[in-house]
């Protein structure tokens, strides 16, 4: 079964750049999704297609995704992107598959 | 406006069964990919079920056999029937718009299912 590895935790300060990493295999030559999800929240796209924000997703988050590693940048990180953010794609049976998340804090 | 709209989740013995329900607005479930989407207390999001547009059915191996997604058309509404519950059924479902090679773009606000005894 396909596997996305994504790390427990990352850390930023204020203002500044925070990267969460999603790894698997041959992942570039598939389509990547991220969801933030606050507590108590439901989950809530934030880019598709490795690199498109949904309407209303502020430009301080972009994608990339390459090889095996996929990236969720979040330029001039703000105190309301502390969430736990999820990957997401597909295996070759077009069944979802979600990384294990990452829990962003800001501090 | 979309919005998803689940119900149905409650405390149930294990081995016990329940279904559950997601009324649509603002679009036609039958027209377009859905999804259940499940998340134990604490833990990470997981893949549930599917159903396309033509009526295709999928299920994650954790619950293939044991659940069951439909939609009714008239109703506009979606389901899962959930049978032979366990313990690491425990968790809040979500409904979903999407799934196969598209995003889910709308979700519900989830009903929490409690397995135990």
């Amino acid at each position: 079964s396909y596997e996305l590895t994504q790390p427990p935790s990352v850390s930023v300060s204020p203002g500044q750049t925070a990267s969460i990493t999603c790894s698997g295999d041959k992942l570039g030559d598939k389509y990547l999704c991220w969801y933030q999800q606050k507590p108590g929240q439901s989950p809530v796209v934030v880019i598709y297609q490795d690199t498109k924000r949904p309407s209303g997703i502020p430009e301080r988050f972009s994608g990339s995704n390459s090889g095996n590693t996929a990236t969720l940048t979040i330029s001039g990180t703000q105190a309301m992107d502390e969430a736990d953010y999820y990957c997401q794609s597909w295996d070759s049976s077009n069944h979802v598959v979600f990384g294990g998340g990452t829990q962003l804090t800001v501090l | 406006e979309v919005q998803l709209v689940e119900s149905g989740g409650g405390l149930i013995q294990p081995g016990g069964s329940l279904g559950l329900s997601c009324a649509a607005s603002g679009f036609t479930v039958s027209s377009t990919y859905m999804s259940w989407v499940r998340q134990a207390p604490g833990k990470g999001l997981e893949w549930v079920s599917i159903i396309y547009p033509g009526g295709n059915t999928y299920y994650a191996d954790s619950v293939k056999g044991r659940f069951t997604i439909s939609r009714d058309y008239s109703k506009n509404t979606l389901y899962l029937q959930l049978n032979s519950l366990r313990a690491e059924d425990t968790a809040m479902y979500y409904c979903a718009r999407g799934g196969a090679t598209t995003p889910f773009d709308y979700w519900g606000q989830g009903t929490l299912v409690t397995v135990s005894s």
